[in-house]
């Protein structure tokens, strides 16, 4: 049963506009929510988080929004560059240690 | 230059053999996790450990085995008991406990079976 869902497998985006990535996620213990980005042969490289008790984080041009009644998570990126296009995973965290729980990716396209 | 190496980066094994993926971090990390990810999946997590001398399975441990003797140090072993281990295998450092801390991710070891 996956607790952490990326309900889109692929998101194809202009360049210069927003790329909406979403996430859903089942675990109420679910305590800090991460980003991460990952290219082909490569390991993910985290991008942004956001604590359970925040609604809204930002950095540069990317926001992560939370909404906790809903358990669901989005990230935004604006404006969108091609060198943005890659698979991004969201991933969440319990409140007993560091284990993190990750979605199944959704792979961005962003076209220039 | 701190940071989490995975070696080798491809790696092939005939059916029948046992392989060993090695993960080193030098980023005084407590907790080490090794995950698995296949075509168009997520990563799913084999084993983790928080301390030395300590792991505990993830969600699809069967056919893999872990040690961890130093801190630094949590090798991968994929068995012959893995019925289809040609996959990309991550792993991951982080601290422990306290103030939420991202995870740190090598490069991926490429595992096929030939």
């Amino acid at each position: 049963d996956q607790q952490v869902k990326q309900n889109s497998p692929s998101l194809s985006v202009q360049e210069g506009r927003i790329s909406i990535l979403n996430c859903d996620y089942t675990n109420s213990m679910f305590d800090y929510f991460l980003w991460y980005k990952k290219y082909p042969a490569e390991g993910p490289t985290f991008l942004i988080s956001i604590s359970s008790i925040k609604d809204k984080n930002e950095d540069g041009r990317f926001t992560v929004f939370l909404n906790k009644s809903a358990k669901h998570l989005s990230l935004h990126i604006v404006p969108s560059q091609p060198g943005d296009s890659a698979v991004y995973f969201c991933a969440a965290r319990g409140n007993a240690g560091n284990m993190l729980t990750f979605g199944g990716g959704t792979r961005l396209m962003v076209k220039p | 230059d701190g940071g989490i190496t995975q070696s080798p980066k491809y790696l092939f094994r005939k059916e029948g053999q046992n392989v060993t993926l090695s993960c080193e971090q030098n980023l005084n990390h407590d907790a080490m996790y090794w995950y698995r990810q296949d075509p168009g999946q997520g990563l799913r997590l084999i084993y983790y450990s928080q301390i030395v001398n300590d792991f505990q399975k993830g969600d699809i441990a069967e056919g893999y085995s872990v040690s961890r003797e130093k801190k630094e140090s949590f090798p991968l072993t994929v068995t012959s008991a893995q019925k289809n281990p040609t996959a990309f295998y991550l792993c991951a450092s982080s601290l422990y406990g306290g103030e939420a801390n991202e995870a740190f991710f090598g490069q991926g070891t490429r595992l096929t079976v030939v």
